[in-house]
């Protein structure tokens, strides 16, 4: 069965930079997964940061990007702020009609 | 302003059914595929089923499929999901989400609603 890895949990000092990863328990992930990042708070509904491998979506600033690094997607967080703490979820298309989520990150700034 | 309004949610005994809708404005809907995602409390995101924008293509997580069905209604503006043979572990925040594009395949899901939710207990 195939798992979509996220990295349970990650911190980043304010100012700094984090890349967080989306891969596979068995074999790599490409742009041809369509992979998306979507950013979550307690309590609230997920907001969409990036779709389709590298695609900010509307009203996301552009400290948020994709990409694929090695055999993995990635969301990179540059200049992070106190309000970027939040859970992050990719979501990977797996052919026929099927999506997958990661497990998410939970993402401390401290 | 696009805007996704789910409803439905409520308590329900296992086994039972219960049918979630998604009201949908501010775009063109019959234009773009849609999807239903879950998320148990305190836990991650799951996908659960899509609809190409005209139902000739739907996907469902194998955890529902053959229990839950996802259909639309273009001339209402609606999603719907109709859950049967509910289980506990179906408890869940549901959100509707609309598609960045009309197939339920290759186009992520980018607008998402404010969720609805189920119980299963008895």
């Amino acid at each position: 069965q195939t798992v979509v890895t996220q990295e349970p949990s990650f911190s980043v000092s304010p100012g700094g930079t984090v890349t967080l990863t989306c891969g596979l328990n068995s074999g790599s992930v490409s742009s041809r997964y369509y992979p998306s990042w979507y950013q979550q708070t307690p309590g609230q509904a997920p907001r969409t940061l990036i779709y389709s491998t590298n695609t900010r979506s509307s009203g996301v600033p552009d400290r948020f990007s994709g990409s694929i690094l090695g055999n993995k997607a990635a969301l990179t967080i540059t200049g992070a702020q106190a309000d970027d703490e939040s859970n992050y979820y990719c979501v990977l298309y797996f052919g026929s009609d099927i999506w997958v989520f990661g497990g998410g990150t939970k993402l401390t700034v401290l | 302003e696009v805007q996704l309004v789910e409803s439905g949610g409520g308590l329900v005994q296992p086994g039972k059914s219960l049918r979630l809708s998604c009201a949908a404005s501010g775009f063109t809907f019959d234009d773009y595929a849609m999807h239903w995602v879950r998320q148990v409390p305190g836990k991650g995101l799951e996908w659960v089923s899509g609809i190409s924008w005209n139902s000739g293509k739907i996907g469902y997580a194998d955890s529902v499929k053959g229990r839950f069905t996802i259909s639309r209604d273009n001339a209402e503006n609606s999603l719907y999901l109709q859950m049967n043979s509910l289980r506990p572990e179906d408890t869940a925040s549901y959100y509707c989400a609309k598609a960045v594009g009309s197939r339920v395949g290759f186009d992520p899901f980018n607008i998402w609603g404010r969720g609805t939710v189920v119980t299963v207990s008895s």
